[in-house]
């Protein structure tokens, strides 16, 4: 029930592409959904975030969508550059709680 | 300097070692974060301090040992470790207990010979 599950594992697109990465979970508890971005080297740092009152949110290139129905909601990356290739995360937690449950992670590569 | 920052950046030690990580945040939160980072897993919460006292503990072996002096800076000391513990270990901040988001170091990458 605590797990977030994130696919897939890995990603290749070409530049200009538009890179879905899915995440489902369990625990209708959950009411905060962040991504985070990983460049290699580098701690994951806070990209966008949702909460479960809206289906949409956008900041620039990307887009979170959210279902809170099915459970589901995935990270959109609009106009991929190949500067995107990086591991992103999902991640859900409880109202309150500083308890992060993370997805393992999808690898995106974008080729010029 | 700002945010989040850790040392060292990377570590090898022996089993039988004794050695200490630092994180350090100038972000004025007054929560902070040991995370475990292997491959191919979900990052693993290892411990949560929110004031200077220790909050969580999800079931860390004891020979990870974690010291926080005061709201600024975090300690994980380490003594026998074993291999498996070989991994990117990340220090993260927030604002306060049960405030989101946080905010990532960059991480110690240890390897246990």
């Amino acid at each position: 029930q605590q797990q977030v599950k994130q696919s897939p594992q890995s990603l290749i697109v070409q530049k200009g592409g538009i890179p879905i990465i899915n995440c489902a979970y369990e625990n209708t508890a959950f009411d905060y959904f962040p991504w985070y971005q990983q460049f290699p080297g580098k701690g994951p740092a806070l990209l966008i975030a949702i909460r479960p009152d809206v289906s949409e949110k956008k900041e620039g290139r990307f887009t979170i969508s959210f279902n809170k129905s099915a459970k589901q909601f995935s990270l959109h990356i609009m106009d991929s550059q190949p500067g995107d290739s990086a591991t992103y995360f999902c991640a859900a937690s409880m109202g309150g709680s500083e308890k992060l449950v993370f997805g393992k992670g999808t690898k995106l590569t974008v080729n010029p | 300097e700002t945010g989040v920052t850790q040392t060292p950046r990377h570590l090898v030690m022996g089993m039988t070692n004794k050695k200490s990580l630092k994180c350090e945040q100038h972000l004025g939160h007054n929560a902070m974060y040991w995370y475990k980072q292997s491959a191919k897993k979900p990052l693993e919460l290892m411990f949560v301090y929110s004031l200077e006292e220790r909050v969580e503990n999800n079931s860390v072996p004891s020979r990870f040992s974690p010291e926080c002096p005061n709201s600024s800076h975090l300690f994980l000391h380490l003594h026998t470790l074993q291999p498996e513990d070989s991994a990117l270990y990340l220090c993260a901040s927030s604002q306060a207990y049960g405030n989101q988001p946080q905010h990532f170091g960059d991480g110690t990458r240890l390897s246990i010979l």
